[in-house]
């Protein structure tokens, strides 16, 4: 079945630098790897999803991009801001139902 | 459009009980899928309906059961209650059964079993 690893567990930063959040699937037939954010006692939001026939999708400070021959998806976070806190999560889904990573809990320290 | 709802938010049960959860998804979404958040395995998939069938299941045991109504509102239930049951359940419903759907989730249900 499919397996997903997330890197870093933990990252902090500076206000205004940038934050990168790397995830490696194993299932080559995996076609579909949105990234939801969770802030402390809320609900997981979507806040950005790519298909595999996309190499890079952006959203204002947020992107993220797709190596489907190195099996690799990062969230990157440009910007960032203080209220980018929280814990967010990769996932990965093709043939089966969506397989998360473990969570970064990324801190943006103002 | 309201978004998806769960109920209750909170519950404390003893282990042995048995508790169901209910969810109501997004108007129009048809497809329900139940998730388990833990600290230590994090989100983990339990299962999925569609038009009241369940069409993907996890490796949960099977006192882990689920149902869904012809409304798509879903229920799980969970009976033996054990300690390590103990964690946030989530549900998340989209507009099609299908891999590749976005999925919308709820605010989910904290259950501690003492």
């Amino acid at each position: 079945g499919e397996n997903v690893e997330q890197h870093p567990s933990t990252l902090s930063v500076q206000e205004g630098d940038s934050a990168v959040i790397k995830c490696t699937y194993s299932d080559s037939a995996s076609n579909y790897f949105p990234w939801y954010k969770q802030e402390l006692g809320k609900r997981p939001q979507l806040i950005i999803d790519i298909r595999s026939n996309v190499g890079e999708k952006k959203d204002q400070r947020i992107a993220v991009t797709l190596n489907k021959t190195a099996k690799h998806f990062s969230l990157h976070i440009t910007e960032t801001q203080p209220e980018d806190s929280a814990v967010y999560f990769c996932a990965a889904e093709g043939n089966t139902p969506l397989v998360f990573g473990k969570g970064t809990r990324l801190s943006v320290i103002a | 459009k309201a978004g998806v709802t769960q109920t209750p938010r909170y519950l404390i049960k003893t282990r042995g009980q048995q508790v169901t959860l209910s969810c109501s998804p997004i108007s129009g979404h048809r497809s329900v899928s139940w998730y388990q958040q833990t600290p230590g395995q994090g989100l983990q998939f339990l299962f999925e309906y569609f038009s009241e069938t369940q069409r993907n299941k996890g490796n949960f045991p099977g006192r882990f059961s689920g149902r869904q109504f012809s409304n798509s509102r879903s229920e799980m239930n969970v009976s033996t209650l054990e300690l390590g049951d103990s964690a946030l359940y989530l549900c998340a419903s989209s507009f099609l059964q299908g891999f590749g759907e976005t999925q919308y989730f709820g605010p989910g249900t904290r259950l501690l079993v003492l």
